[in-house]
């Protein structure tokens, strides 16, 4: 089974800085994709940003960006010009990229809660 | 074009008693998702439904169950809760294609069992 890993519980960055959300994971498989989702205080499941682990080039959205290390199994997130809605919590996750039952379920991990100051 | 919508948004309900859950995906979504969270478990997957047939599974008792309709509106179960089914319930559409499977989901439903 696929673990997902995130090993900061929470994170403060000032506003127009930068701050890196770290994620590991573990998975015998070769193909997959990873994601970034962002919950802010309404609940709402927001999906951030998409990595396919086929794709050696980094996933970017704006100011968000990637690190997949496939080797290592690491998925960092890159927050650049941090802003005030940024504030939330931060979840990782994985989904295998074979068959069709399985392959529909996103593995989270623990989340990461961010605080934006001024 | 609107997003998931899921019904109630709050609800409360007491010990023993069981409880349903509406999902309504995005137009053209043929995909239901159903997570859990919750504080200690962080989010869990229940079930996904697909063209009326339930696709996966995660690992939940029985009481927990879900179905789809024809028109990809999606219901789900719990009966006999228990204290520990208190939880924000999410629900996540997607196309359901090979390819395109991305999942968006809704703004959940807290339930809160007493």
């Amino acid at each position: 089974a696929q673990t997902v890993t995130q090993s900061q519980p929470e994170m403060s960055v000032q506003e127009a800085e930068t701050v890196t959300l770290s994620c590991t994971y573990d998975t015998s498989e070769s193909d997959y994709y990873l994601f970034w989702y962002k919950q802010p205080p309404s609940r709402q499941m927001i999906l951030v940003i998409r990595q396919e682990a086929y794709k050696q080039q980094n996933a970017t959205e704006n100011r968000f960006s990637v690190n997949f290390q496939k080797a290592a199994k690491s998925f960092s997130l890159k927050i650049s010009d941090s802003q005030l809605g940024d504030a939330a919590m931060y979840f990782c996750a994985y989904r295998s990229a074979y068959g069709t039952g399985t392959a529909s379920k996103l593995t989270f991990g623990t989340g990461t809660r961010l605080q934006v100051t001024l | 074009k609107a997003g998931v919508t899921q019904t109630p948004r709050y609800l409360i309900k007491t010990r023993g008693q069981q409880v349903t859950l509406s999902c309504s995906p995005i137009s053209g979504h043929r995909s239901v998702s159903w997570y859990q969270q919750t504080p200690g478990q962080g989010l869990q997957f229940l079930f996904e439904y697909f063209s009326e047939t339930q696709r996966n599974k995660g690992n939940f008792p029985g009481r927990f169950s879900g179905r789809q309709f024809s028109n990809s509106r999606s219901e789900m179960n719990v009966s006999t809760l228990e204290l520990g089914d208190s939880a924000l319930y999410l629900c996540a559409s997607s196309l359901g294609t090979e390819t395109t499977r991305e999942q968006y989901f809704g703004p959940g439903t807290r339930l809160t069992v007493t």
